[in-house]
């Protein structure tokens, strides 16, 4: 049963620290998305990747945040500086493209809090 | 923009009773909607999903009713049990290039033994 990975599980960090999360989407899966849960907001779409191209990043704080796709088994979430209004659950999802296939599939989630 | 609302934010059944979750979309041209389950703790996953070239998909308990008319979706489920108590999720996507979806706020369903 393939499964979308993602590390650290758990973060804890200081302010003005920067926090990287990693994620290993499903081996053929091309699309590859990232949510930020909070209670507040609910599931809120960072950025996506197809093919590793950034597609839309609309939803991302461009000064302090970043994404990249190294790789197709890699994509990487970075906070630099972090602050505690970041404190959340940042999941990875991904996804096959092609014909009907929409469905995105979670990661586990790093659930983030920044003092 | 694209939204999609749910209602209600809450809901408490006995089990055994159904629950019904409703979604309505603002982009007409959307036309996949899956539903996700999210457990305390848990990632968000897939359940049931529906594309608009139908109105209704049964999966055992569960069912999803579409009208693409009145741009309203549901999630039916019959006969309760305490481990469908979770946040449910509904999402609307259109089939072309970006394949975004577009998440409702969820619904958090408590199933009473």
């Amino acid at each position: 049963d393939a499964r979308v990975t993602q590390t650290p599980r758990h973060k804890v960090t200081e302010m003005g620290q920067e926090v990287t999360m990693r994620c290993q989407p499903i081996l053929g899966h091309n699309t590859v998305f990232w949510y930020r849960q909070t209670m507040m907001q609910g599931l809120e779409l960072l950025a996506y990747f197809r093919n590793r191209a950034p597609l839309d990043d609309s939803g991302m704080p461009k000064d302090r945040f970043s994404a990249e796709m190294p790789d197709a088994t890699l994509a990487t979430l970075k906070i630099q500086p972090s602050e505690p209004r970041d404190s959340a659950v940042y999941f990875c999802a991904s996804g096959p493209v092609g014909g009907y296939q929409e469905t995105q599939y979670f990661g586990p989630g790093t659930r983030l809090l920044v003092l | 923009g694209e939204n999609v609302e749910q209602h209600p934010s809450t809901l408490s059944v006995q089990e055994g009773d159904s629950a019904v979750i409703k979604c309505t979309y603002s982009d007409s041209a959307s036309n996949y909607f899956p539903w996700y389950k999210q457990e305390l703790g848990k990632r968000p996953q897939l359940i049931i999903d529906i594309r608009s070239n139908v109105g209704e998909k049964k999966d055992q308990r569960i069912a999803v009713t579409l009208n693409k008319t009145a741009k309203h979706f549901s999630l039916h489920i019959t006969e309760t049990q305490p481990e469908d108590s979770a946040v449910y999720f509904c999402a609307a996507s259109r089939m072309d290039s970006s394949y975004k979806l577009i998440f409702g706020s969820g619904t958090r369903l408590l199933v009473r033994p």
